[in-house]
């Protein structure tokens, strides 16, 4: 069964800090990608997607993902991290014509 | 644009007794979701519409979950008995394209206590 693993819990960082989220999946077909933001107290928004094209996408709020096809990978990443980016986030993968599956979530704290 | 409603927000019920939560989503869209998010896990898709059409119902536990959306617009879920393990956030879903781009927009969700 397809899955996606995300390899961190929980992550504390201060405010400027950069932020890396691992995100990998195992399914070796064509696949869409997403990340999702949870904000507390909000419901899941879209953060980013990749379809096809440039594996290197941006998002909103400074967010971006590369798309490594060798490694499986969707990392999410962003320069400089701000007391309001702290929230949950999800990786999301679905093959064309099947199921989005979502990965466990991180949880990213963000201190003055 | 509206986004996706639904309602209630909150329940607590005792286990063995029934429940349902409903779900409104964006105008236009005809592809509709119900998730299932247990704490410190990602949502996991339960049931999914097309239209009023089931598309995917392969991880719906069928014994004692239903779904319908019988006008092809909103949607109710329904579990009946609970059971402890159905505590959870029920989340819904809506999408405008299952298939090319399945960008999903989600609601606030029904966060659902089992005692």
């Amino acid at each position: 069964a397809q899955s996606v693993s995300q390899h961190n819990h929980h992550v504390i960082l201060s405010e400027a800090a950069s932020l890396e989220l691992g995100c990998n999946y195992s399914y070796g077909g064509t696949v869409n990608l997403f990340w999702y933001v949870q904000y507390p107290g909000q419901h899941l928004q879209l953060l980013l997607k990749y379809f096809s094209g440039d594996p290197l996408v941006k998002g909103i709020k400074g967010f971006e993902a590369e798309f490594i096809k060798s490694k499986f990978s969707f990392n999410l990443r962003k320069p400089s991290v701000q007391w309001s980016d702290t929230a949950e986030y999800f990786c999301a993968v679905n093959p064309r014509n099947t199921p989005l599956v979502f990965g466990k979530g991180t949880r990213l704290s963000v201190i003055a | 644009e509206a986004g996706v409603a639904q309602s209630p927000r909150y329940k607590i019920i005792e286990k063995r007794q029934s429940v349902a939560f409903w779900c409104n989503p964006i105008s236009g869209h005809a592809t509709l979701y119900w998730y299932q998010q247990i704490l410190g896990q990602g949502p996991k898709l339960l049931i999914q519409f097309q239209n009023n059409g089931v598309v995917d119902d392969s991880q719906l536990p069928k014994d004692r979950f239903s779904a319908e959306r019988l006008k092809g617009v909103d949607s109710t879920l329904k579990i009946q008995p609970a059971k402890l393990e159905d505590s959870a956030v029920y989340l819904c879903a809506s999408s405008l394209d299952p298939i090319a781009k399945n960008i999903q927009y989600f609601g606030a969700g029904t966060r659902l206590s089992v005692l």
